[in-house]
């Protein structure tokens, strides 16, 4: 069970625009930033969004992520075939000591 | 450019200990900006953080795992170490290391190792 909770999964056709949600508590995404990343299989995550919103450099603008209380989302527009690939939340959660949380993982499907 | 590496052996035996080093380069491991983590992926699940380790050698453990394991560092090396005790084969899994930025502008782990597979088996 994890902290932060994510959609197993989301789907959408190429150009589409599809969203991940990441609901959290007041002690982790209510106080501290959300990143997020990007998995294909058998490679290492990839940080996708740093900040709650902020790309880092290479990632394509397609990618937005926000925050609003204690729930973070992650935007998709545009959907193309490469972005098929699973997709994490994490934040610090600062509720008794400092842990580092990742949501379990969207995993998103081109249709 | 910053690089880690995972190193160490991919098949340990129950309840023996899993020790594994990541090699920095491109980075000191004494920086300010960072904490150095481990994170793991078991067959077919997702990500789990294990902990990290700041550039003052404190350390902040995943509390489901906090009795078994131990990160440290070595300054002189630039590596940072994980000893996981007592292993199950609940602990096979994909083993990363992780920067992870802690200052602004940037807040998350930026950098990854390409990961490493334990075994856990007899």
């Amino acid at each position: 069970q994890s902290v932060l909770t994510q959609p197993p999964s989301a789907s959408g056709t190429p150009g589409q625009r599809v969203t991940i949600s990441c609901s959290g508590s007041s002690s982790n995404i209510g106080s501290n930033t959300v990143s997020w990343y990007q998995q294909f299989p058998g490679t290492a995550p990839k940080l996708l969004i740093h900040s709650n919103n902020q790309r880092p450099s290479g990632v394509p603008d397609r990618f937005a992520g926000s925050k609003s209380g204690t729930s973070a989302s992650l935007a998709i527009s545009g959907l193309q075939s490469e972005d098929e690939a699973d997709y994490y939340c994490a934040a610090w959660d600062d509720s008794l000591n400092l842990v580092f949380v990742f949501g379990a993982g969207t995993k998103v499907t081109v249709l | 450019q910053e690089q880690l590496q995972e190193s160490g052996p991919g098949l340990v035996k129950p309840p023996e200990t899993l020790s594994l080093i990541c090699l920095v380069s491109g980075d000191s491991i004494s920086s300010s900006s960072y904490f150095w983590g481990w994170v793991r992926q078991p067959p077919g699940k997702g990500l789990e953080w294990i902990g990290s380790i700041s550039d003052t050698g404190t350390t902040y453990y995943n509390p489901s795992l906090k009795s078994r394991v131990t990160i440290s560092e070595d300054t002189s090396k630039n590596h940072f170490s994980l000893n996981l005790t007592s292993v199950t084969a609940a602990d096979t899994a994909v083993y990363y290391c992780a920067r992870h930025s802690v200052v602004a502008p940037l807040y998350g782990m930026d950098v990854w190792g390409q990961g490493t597979t334990v075994t856990v088996s007899s």
